[in-house]
């Protein structure tokens, strides 16, 4: 199994609606991340995480919301979806204190679509 | 602030050549740490390869290297002997050490296609 995933895979709402995106891991990380993937853009870090009380806000996090419900799951709302939040988006988790390099392990990514 | 900037937005490298992805950063900060991933054409981000800004000797992975010149800012990713599943798009990344690299600051990527 996959030691993080993300639900839906795939999602296509309507202007003005309500979504989140779920996102679990079995890697005992304290941190995780919430990013955007848009063609020609790279990642852009939306909210983060470092623990269950703490929440932050990334590079582009207007129009989002997050709530981490317990150390293992880290969901991201959009209250109400715009079109130009059309993206590629994914959940990563790191713990840089188990001795390595902080690198971030990514889930599979979620494919919004607002129409 | 932190920019990374991948100046190839596609490559395209015959099967079994050498191949390398450049990157260039921009920061004030004196510890951080710069990071390759790849993506492949089924979107899952894959870990490949970290470089200290402190470290001495360049990172190396299996058919991965880390070309780092501190001096000139670059970081460029070094695949030896390219196979037709190295064929993907190539993130470059860097973050502060000292603040756990909670904010990975990317650059928009190089696709890689590698031609048989």
């Amino acid at each position: 199994d996959a030691d993080v995933t993300q639900t839906p895979r795939n999602r296509i709402t309507k202007t003005g609606k309500r979504i989140m995106l779920e996102c679990s891991q079995t890697k005992g990380h304290d941190r995780m991340y919430w990013y955007r993937q848009d063609p020609g853009l790279g990642l852009r870090l939306i909210y983060y995480s470092f623990d269950v009380k703490d929440i932050n806000k990334g590079e582009i996090s207007d129009g989002y919301s997050v709530s981490r419900q317990a150390q293992a799951k880290f969901s991201l709302s959009l209250e109400s979806a715009i079109p130009n939040q059309t993206a590629l988006y994914f959940c990563a988790t790191s713990d840089p204190d188990v001795g390595g390099v902080g690198e971030q392990y990514f889930g599979p990514g979620t494919r919004l679509t607002v129409t | 602030a932190q920019k990374i900037t991948q100046t190839q937005p596609g490559m395209f490298v015959q099967e079994k050549e050498a191949v390398t992805l450049d990157c260039t950063y921009d920061t004030s900060d004196q510890s951080y740490g710069l990071f390759w991933y790849k993506q492949p054409s089924s979107g899952e981000m894959i870990f490949l390869i970290y470089q200290g800004s402190y470290d001495e000797q360049n990172a190396t992975e299996g058919r991965y290297s880390l070309n780092f010149q501190k001096a000139r800012k670059s970081a460029n990713l070094v695949i030896s002997a390219s196979q037709l599943g190295d064929s993907a798009m190539y993130f470059c990344a860097m973050s502060r050490i000292n603040f756990g690299n909670e904010k990975l600051t990317f650059g928009t990527g190089t696709r890689l296609t590698i031609i048989p």
